[in-house]
Parts: C-alpha cells; structure tokens; sequence
C-alpha cells in the first residue's frame, strides 16, 4: 500500500519569511496529492491539491510543487502571517484506491 | 464550507457506557469515513464506506462500530466505553475516486471523546 512521509513533524518560523513542508511517497500509482490544513478544535479543510499531470499549482500564498520521478511533494507558504499556524497534512490517492493516505502532520508556528 | 456534521462536539461519560458518535453530511457523497486522531496529531483510519449498507474496517484496528442505513449519515457506536478510547473522532466524505475525479475528502469538525 502507500507510504506518505512528511517533514519535518514542527517548523517554527518568522511572520513575514516562507515555510515550505515536504512529503514523499511511495506508490508510483498515486496521482492525486491534496494539502489540508487543520486549525485548533476544526477538522482538516482542504487548501490546494494537484493532480499528477501537472507539475506546479499557485493560489495566492500558497503554491504546491510535485516531482513524480523523484515521488516528492511539497507545499510552500509565502509571506506568512499569523493565521497560517495550525497543523498541516499532505496526503496521496490513486484512482480505485479506498482513499487519501495521510502524513503525519506538520505543525506551523508563525513567530511574531 | 463542506456541509458535514459531527454531534456532539465534545463528550465527557464514565467507563463502560454505550455512546454513538454522528455524523451526517448533505453533499450526497458515497463514500464516507471515520479517523480517530491522537495527541500528536496523527490520522488513523478506523472505518469507512462506500455507500448504503456497506462498511469496512481501516487501518487502525478499533472497538467501535459503524452503520450505513442512509446516504447520508453514517453513526460511530463504542458499546462499552473505556479511558483508552479517549481520543478526537473525525468523520469524512467524499465522491468515489474515478477517472478525472479528485478524491478529495471533506471533513467534519470532529467529536472530542473523553472517558473517565
């Protein structure tokens, strides 16, 4: 089955500066690579995905990267504020797979 | 905003009482999901299904019951509480994966459990 590592597991950094979280996977079938971030005391809300035909995707401050050779993705976070700390999950599926194989959570903290 | 809900939002019983967790969403998905989630953040998959009359176990082996009587809700039962079960619960749903359709789930906002 797939595997989704996520790193790294904190990432402290100062409001204003960029924050950029990474996960690699396993299964070279999976082709769908949704980002969520989870506030305290809320469920996860979907922020960006990307499909396996594309390479970049940019909404905003947020943008996703994917490298299907390499089977890594990453989220990067421009400008950060205050409202960006919570906890992040990337996550990986594949057509008739049961459904999204999560990371383990990062945990932003944007520093005033 | 999804349209998915979770009741109650907190819950504080005594050891070995009986307790179902709801959950019901308006989006007509099929597929529906139960996580629970640890301190650490962690997400376990602990049930989910494709649609009405199916259910399937995840990859976190739980004591909780599920059912799927109608589209759109899908009840979390524990028959017998215990202190271990104390955990965040997170229900899901989402439109069945196939060609040129995302996966994507939607997440309610999650039941906190604590058993004394």
């Amino acid at each position: 089955g797939e595997n989704v590592e996520q790193h790294p597991s904190t990432l402290s950094v100062q409001e204003g500066d960029s924050a950029v979280i990474k996960c690699t996977y396993s299964d070279s079938a999976s082709n769908y690579f949704p980002w969520y971030k989870q506030e305290l005391g809320k469920g996860p809300q979907l922020i960006i995905d990307i499909r396996s035909n594309v390479g970049e995707k940019k909404d905003q401050r947020i943008a996703v990267t994917l490298n299907k050779t390499a089977k890594h993705f990453s989220l990067h976070i421009t400008e950060t504020q205050p409202e960006d700390s919570a906890v992040y999950f990337c996550a990986a599926s594949w057509f008739g797979a049961d459904g999204l194989t999560f990371g383990k959570g990062t945990h932003l903290i944007i520093q005033p | 905003e999804a349209d998915i809900y979770q009741t109650p939002r907190y819950l504080v019983i005594g050891t070995g009482k009986k307790i179902t967790l709801e959950c019901s969403q308006t989006m007509g998905h099929d597929k529906m999901y139960w996580y629970q989630q640890d301190p650490g953040m962690e997400l376990h998959l602990i049930h989910y299904s494709y649609g009405v009359n199916s259910t399937e176990k995840g990859d976190l082996s739980s004591e909780s019951t599920v059912s799927r009587i109608r589209t759109e809700h899908f009840p979390l039962t524990l028959e017998s509480a215990r202190p271990s079960h104390t955990s965040q619960y997170l229900c899901a749903s989402s439109v069945p994966a196939h060609a040129g359709a995302k996966d994507t789930q939607y997440f309610g906002p999650g039941t906190r459990l604590t058993v004394l």
